[in-house]
């Protein structure tokens, strides 16, 4: 069974750009989420979808935005991109939505750097 | 709202020796808990999680952790430390109270464990 699917790897962006994060769960895994990872602030929620529907949302900006598709990937949105967002952005799935003990299945991460 | 601290951002042992890493967690109803392992430009493998029933919990690689209610601690543990344990660990808790808790995992600042030859 594949794992969580993260792309890209890396990116490099310039500031005032926006970039777009892609993330394909584990095949039957309806629930999404995304966390901010950096050295200052260590691992913080962005966001959660389930079944297409954001269910959840951490202390972000509008800047930060995401949806899910019907086929439950996602994709998270930056926008007008600053050098403080530059961090490892990590995706993890879940079978039925992060309710209790469901454990949450986690992604490569994608590697933003802000220049 | 639930909050985890790690006691300890950095750890260092010898290869062999007992690996104990700190965990306490904060949270107004009944925790979920859980352990992840990251290694360099990895994301995070799950290493074991609480739910209910037995307060020892047994995970991957040897590790294990003890939930003790009342001195809110999920400390982890390996008896022998193997150089390929050398990682980033960190604790995150989740709550079953719904709403604004739904697919959120707090996490701990994590712990950075050193194994010495």
């Amino acid at each position: 069974k594949a794992g969580v699917t993260q792309t890209p790897r890396y990116l490099i962006k310039t500031r005032g750009q926006q970039v777009t994060l892609s993330c394909s769960p584990i095949s039957g895994h309806r629930s999404v989420s995304w966390y901010q990872q950096t050295p200052g602030q260590g691992l913080q929620f962005l966001f959660e979808y389930f079944s297409e529907t954001q269910r959840n949302k951490g202390n972000f900006p509008g800047r930060f935005s995401g949806r899910q598709f019907s086929n439950s990937r996602s994709e998270m949105n930056v926008s007008t991109l600053e050098l403080g967002d530059s961090a490892l952005y990590l995706c993890a799935s879940s079978q039925i939505g992060g309710i209790g003990n469901t454990e949450a299945f986690f992604g490569q991460g994608t590697r933003l750097t802000v220049v | 709202a639930q909050s985890v601290t790690q006691l300890g951002s950095h750890v260092s042992v010898s290869e062999g020796a007992l690996v104990l890493l700190r965990c306490n967690y904060s949270s107004s109803v009944p925790p979920y808990l859980f352990w992840y392992v990251q290694y360099p430009n990895q994301g995070l493998q799950l290493l074991l999680k609480y739910t209910t029933g037995a307060t020892l919990v047994k995970g991957i690689n040897g590790f294990e952790a003890e939930f003790k209610k009342s001195e809110t601690s999920f400390h982890l543990t390996k008896p022998s430390a193997h150089m390929s344990d050398a990682a980033e660990y960190f604790c995150a808790v989740r709550v079953n109270a719904g709403g604004t808790s739904y697919g959120k995992l707090t996490f701990g600042q994590g712990t950075i464990l050193t194994v010495h030859p």
